[in-house]
């Protein structure tokens, strides 16, 4: 069984650009779930998607954005990129189901760094 | 708001020794699960061990257990016969049960571990 694959895993932008980071989670899960790691900040949740809807959403500004697909694969977008984004982007799937037995699978993260 | 506090920055422990982890945590939820997540140099998030709030029973898999102190919203790690592979950081973490923003997983700060030979 594949894992959550995460694209890339790493990238360096620039100030001002935008970015679109892809997650493709494990087959049968319906959730996918965003988080930012800083050294600053740790680990922050950014927002969660099941079946094509935002279901939870942390607190970012607007620039953060994100969507999912049929196929439940994510795809997260920074736009108007700052400094302060570097960071490390996890993703995680999950089969959606919020009882005791749903476990979140966490892929190796896409490395961005803005320059 | 929950918040999950990881007070112990750094710890060692020699290869084969046993070593425990603080978390502490805060919630007014009756309804939650809590965990240990090891992040390795590879970066890739892996479960280590998951205790739900209502059972009273520590969890335990393979070398890893937890002692689950509900009342004092405690929750540590004991890793037992430690291992060279056992070097990572540990986050504790928190989730509500079955309402809201029960996906939503709240990390605290990490604690880096070191396995000494």
């Amino acid at each position: 069984k594949a894992g959550v694959t995460q694209t890339p895993r790493y990238l360096i932008k620039t100030r001002g650009q935008q970015v679109t980071l892809s997650c493709s989670p494990i087959s049968g899960h319906r959730s996918v779930s965003w988080y930012q790691q800083t050294p600053g900040q740790g680990l922050q949740f950014l927002f969660e998607y099941f079946s094509e809807t935002q279901r939870n959403k942390g607190n970012f500004p607007g620039r953060f954005s994100g969507r999912q697909f049929s196929n439940s694969r994510s795809e997260m977008n920074v736009s108007t990129l700052e400094l302060g984004d570097s960071a490390l982007y996890l993703c995680a799937s999950s089969l959606g189901d919020r009882g005791p037995s749903t476990e979140a699978f966490f892929g190796q993260g896409t490395r961005l760094t803005v320059v | 708001a929950q918040t999950v506090t990881q007070s112990q920055p750094e710890m060692s422990v020699q290869e084969a020794e046993t070593v425990t982890l603080s978390c502490t945590y805060d919630t007014s939820e009756s309804d939650y699960y809590l965990f240990w997540y090891k992040q390795p140099p590879s970066r890739q998030m892996i479960l280590v061990i998951r205790q739900e709030a209502y059972k009273q029973q520590n969890a335990t898999e393979n070398r890893f257990s937890v002692n689950f102190q509900k009342a004092a919203k405690s929750f540590s790690l004991k890793i037992s016969d430690s291992q060279l592979g056992d070097a990572a950081m540990y986050f504790c973490a928190y989730r509500r049960g079955n309402t809201g923003t029960a996906s939503k997983l709240t990390f605290g700060t990490g604690t880096r571990l070191q396995v000494m030979l």
